[in-house]
């Protein structure tokens, strides 16, 4: 199975709002309401930001939100600021006890 | 505080083979799967394996399936990941993660990663 589709960049300025964008297909994203979103910095682990499309985990800030339609999932991130400048990754439950992970999308804060 | 650290990365031999291991602290070990994600060098997460509480279920990644094995000691709450029949594309930061419950695979706690590099 092939890895979700995700935008290698994006970036925004601060106060703004970016989304990014993460395509799978009717096996995967289209199929299963178990879309989780990492934050990674550089050299750091990852860092669970939204899981099961849109629920966020304690301590995660309100100014991250998730959403899906269709086979493609979104981030959005609000009141952009410093510290969310890291790579984001999208994830979806493929079936078959299998999860597949999106390429990556570094965002970066102007 | 729940933390994971791995330990047992290193240089092997093309056809090799190396044992990861994982101490998990802060939480009820058993109640909750575990798993392994790699990061090769500078590219994207993939998910590798995950294990339930109980070790009675176990999922691998194709492209490892048959190469590696994935364990656990709950009464010593560690994680284990034996990797057998090493290639060069499994050179990667092996991150150690908890699951949110048990097999959901989605990982709210992750370790800093142990690096294994396999080359000659």
């Amino acid at each position: 199975q092939s890895a979700l589709t995700q935008p290698p960049s994006a970036s925004g300025s601060p106060g703004q709002s970016v989304t990014i964008s993460c395509t799978g297909t009717s096996r995967d994203v289209g199929n299963y309401d178990f879309v989780s979103w990492y934050q990674q910095h550089p050299g750091k682990a990852p860092k669970l930001m939204i899981y099961e499309v849109t629920k966020r985990p304690s301590g995660v800030p309100y100014r991250f939100s998730g959403s899906k339609s269709g086979n493609t999932a979104s981030l959005t991130v609000s009141g952009l600021q410093a510290d969310d400048e890291a790579d984001y990754y999208c994830t979806s439950y493929a079936g078959n006890n299998n999860v597949l992970f999106g390429g990556g999308t570094k965002l970066t804060v102007l | 505080e729940e933390q994971l650290l791995e330990s047992g990365g290193d240089l092997v031999l093309p056809g090799g083979s190396l044992r990861l291991s994982c101490a998990a602290s802060g939480f009820t070990f058993s109640n909750y799967a575990m798993g392994w994600v790699r990061q090769a060098p500078g590219k994207g997460l993939n998910w590798v394996s995950t294990l339930s509480g109980s070790g009675g279920n176990i999922y691998y990644a194709d492209s490892v399936k048959g190469r590696f094995t994935i364990s656990r000691d709950n009464s010593k709450n560690t994680l284990f990941l034996q990797l057998n029949s090493l290639r060069a594309e499994d050179t990667a930061i092996y991150y150690c993660a908890k699951d949110i419950s048990d097999t959901a695979l989605v990982f709210d706690c992750w370790g800093q990663g142990t690096l294994v590099t396999v080359s000659s």
